[in-house]
Parts: C-alpha cells; sequence; structure tokens
C-alpha cells in the first residue's frame, strides 16, 4: 500500500531553516509529483508547491518563492522540503502528498511534521 | 488569484443527507477533489475528479460539480462523518483550497 513516511517534529529559531523529509512507498516513486502542504494551528491546508522527481521540474506557490526549495532523491524514494527565514507564522504541519494514480489529486498524504517557530 | 468559497459551517442530523457547497468563477470547468479531515489526523481524500469515489471511501459520499459550484453530498450521515471538509482545484499549475467547512452531525 502507498505510504508517505515523514520525519519527526522540529523546533527552530527564527532566521534559522528546517529540512522536512518525505520517504515513498508503495508505488513508483519517480512516476508522480510531491506536493507540499503545510496547516497552521486551526487553519486550513495552504499549498507550497510541487515537484516531480522523474523531470526535477517544480513549481512553487508565489508566496514561498525565494524562501522554500524542494528536492528529491529518486535512489531512496525521499522527497525534501527547505524552508529558510523562519518566521513564527511559520508554525504548522507541514504534510507531503501524491496523487499515486489518481490524476492530479492529493490521494496520498503523510502523517505531518510539526514544525514550531519559537525564540 | 483563484478563490473558492465554502461555508463555514453545516449541521445535519443523523440519517439525512448533508449538502457542502464549493464556489468558484467556473468551476465547473475544472476538477475537483474533496478532503475529510478529523482532528489531528492527515487529510483523507474522499472524491476526486468531481465524481469519483477511491477505494475506501463510503458509497454515502458523492460529488458534483457544473457553473460556478460544485456539490459533496453525503447520504445516510453518520457520527463518523463528522469532521473538516475542503474542496480543491487546480488553477494556473497551483493547488487552492477552500477554506473549509466544518460538518456537525448532531
Amino acid at each position: 500500500q502507498v505510504q508517505l513516511m515523514q520525519s519527526g517534529a522540529e523546533v527552530k529559531k527564527p532566521g534559522a531553516s528546517v529540512k522536512v523529509s518525505c520517504k515513498a512507498s508503495g508505488y513508483t516513486f519517480s512516476s508522480y509529483d510531491i506536493n507540499w502542504v503545510r496547516q497552521a494551528p486551526g487553519q486550513g491546508p495552504e499549498w507550497m508547491g510541487w515537484m516531480n522527481p522523474n523531470s526535477g521540474n517544480r513549481g512553487y506557490a508565489q508566496k514561498f518563492q525565494g524562501r522554500v526549495t524542494m528536492t528529491t532523491n529518486t535512489a531512496t524514494s525521499t522527497a525534501y522540503m527547505e524552508l529558510s527565514s523562519l518566521r513564527s507564522e511559520d508554525t504548522a504541519v507541514y504534510y507531503c502528498a501524491s496523487p499515486a494514480g489518481f490524476g492530479s489529486s492529493l490521494a496520498y498524504w503523510g502523517q505531518g511534521t510539526l514544525v514550531t517557530v519559537s525564540s | 488569484s483563484y478563490e473558492l468559497t465554502q461555508p463555514p459551517s453545516v449541521s445535519v442530523s443523523p440519517g439525512q443527507t448533508a449538502t457542502i457547497t464549493c464556489s468558484g468563477n467556473k468551476l465547473g470547468d475544472r476538477f475537483v477533489y474533496w478532503y475529510q479531515q478529523k482532528p489531528g489526523q492527515s487529510p483523507v481524500m474522499v472524491i476526486y475528479q468531481d465524481t469519483k469515489r477511491p477505494s475506501g471511501s463510503p458509497e454515502r459520499f458523492s460529488g458534483s460539480n457544473s457553473g460556478n459550484t460544485a456539490t459533496l453530498t453525503i447520504s445516510g450521515t453518520q457520527a463518523m462523518d463528522e469532521a473538516d471538509y475542503y474542496c480543491q482545484a487546480w488553477d494556473s499549475s497551483t493547488v487552492v483550497f477552500g477554506g473549509g467547512t466544518k460538518l456537525t452531525v448532531l
């Protein structure tokens, strides 16, 4: 079965960077985009961007341009999302998600990684 | 930028039909996806490409999309369906989410 397993919770100081990993299994990792979505406490999901592991193509939401970097390692079927210049408003649960065969959906989600930004 | 609008809350009695709408300009020209999220859990897709149900999504969940409005319908609503529901579509290679609807079963 499709699984997306994310790295553990992080606590960072303002101005620092965080890198979250997402290891995929149960499907051909290079065949489908990986999306990253975050959700601040009590808020709805907010899309951050996508990356295709095969082509290396990626697209970022305008809000995160210049601060986010998405990468993949096809040898280990792992995707990464790095967010820099962290501020308190970046405190959120960060999710990876993949369609894995369901059109352009976000059919499968990781368990989420809580990133807390606090001085 | 493209916007999707959902009612903040919907209430339904057990066994009745719940209807959650999602509005956007010419939304019927795009595919709509619906996600259910319970407290402390990751979102789960219940409808994709307007009307399709993934395996594992109960038959009581159905979707439609026409004109400016997409609709998620839950027939015979159960207590376990109480959750937040989000619609989603693509616009210019970006994902757009609706603001979410809290479904209360009472």
